[in-house]
């Protein structure tokens, strides 16, 4: 049982599409994490969000606490997007559940 | 300002044999955590602590123990490694226990025990 999954796990876009991410969790979360892992495998925090929307740059991510579902897009893929992209869930104290990643390759 | 380290990068083990990663940061956060990542998997906490001199337990414990003697040094240790614990090692921090409040990894160890 995962408390947190994400779908696809594997994506291949051309370069310029939009892409669309999604993460749905089982259980109440304070707060809701997307982060990208590049080759090499250092992780980075794109955003934290608990409602509604957030954006910088080209990356939008979203939250709908009611149902409990989250989704992150890109748009205008350009080749550098090529990561895997993780949504976590963070609840109240110090847990955070991960879900198993999206691999996304853009192709050129 | 170099946020979080981890030392080493990569670590080749024989079963039995013991070993420290180390992890430091710079920001004084509070808050610092070591995960495991494996395929098809997500991340996994190991332990963490919520400040200098404290130590929990989190989800998969068992074959690893930590220390927290100075509030910018997490410490994991390995005392008889097994092949089962070959993965890839992360360490995180965060400033507060805040709901919501932004993580920060290092650069992860790769770990093989033979």
């Amino acid at each position: 049982k995962n408390e947190v999954e994400q779908s696809p796990q594997n994506l291949t876009a051309q370069e310029g599409e939009f892409i669309t991410i999604n993460c749905s969790y089982s259980v109440g979360i304070s707060a809701l994490h997307w982060l990208q892992q590049h080759p090499g495998g250092g992780i980075v925090s794109l955003f934290m969000l608990s409602s509604g929307k957030k954006k910088h740059g080209r990356l939008i991510a979203t939250i709908n606490i009611q149902e409990k579902h989250s989704s992150l897009h890109i748009t205008a893929s350009h080749p550098r997007d090529s990561a895997v992209y993780i949504c976590a869930g963070g609840y109240t104290g110090n847990q955070f559940y991960f879900g198993t990643g999206t691999s996304l390759t853009v192709i050129p | 300002n170099a946020g979080v380290t981890q030392t080493p990068k990569f670590r080749v083990l024989k079963t039995g044999q013991s070993m420290t990663l180390l992890c430091a940061q710079d920001m004084n956060h509070e808050y610092m955590y070591w995960y495991r990542q494996d395929p098809g998997m997500g991340l996994r906490l190991i332990h963490y602590s919520v400040g200098e001199g404290t130590t929990a337990k989190g989800e998969v414990p068992d074959g690893y123990n930590v220390s927290r003697l100075k509030k910018q040094n997490f410490l994991l240790g390995l005392e008889s490694a097994a092949p089962s614990q070959t993965s890839v090692y992360f360490c995180a921090s965060s400033y507060s226990r805040r709901d919501g409040e932004k993580l920060f990894f290092g650069s992860g160890t790769q770990l093989s025990v033979l």
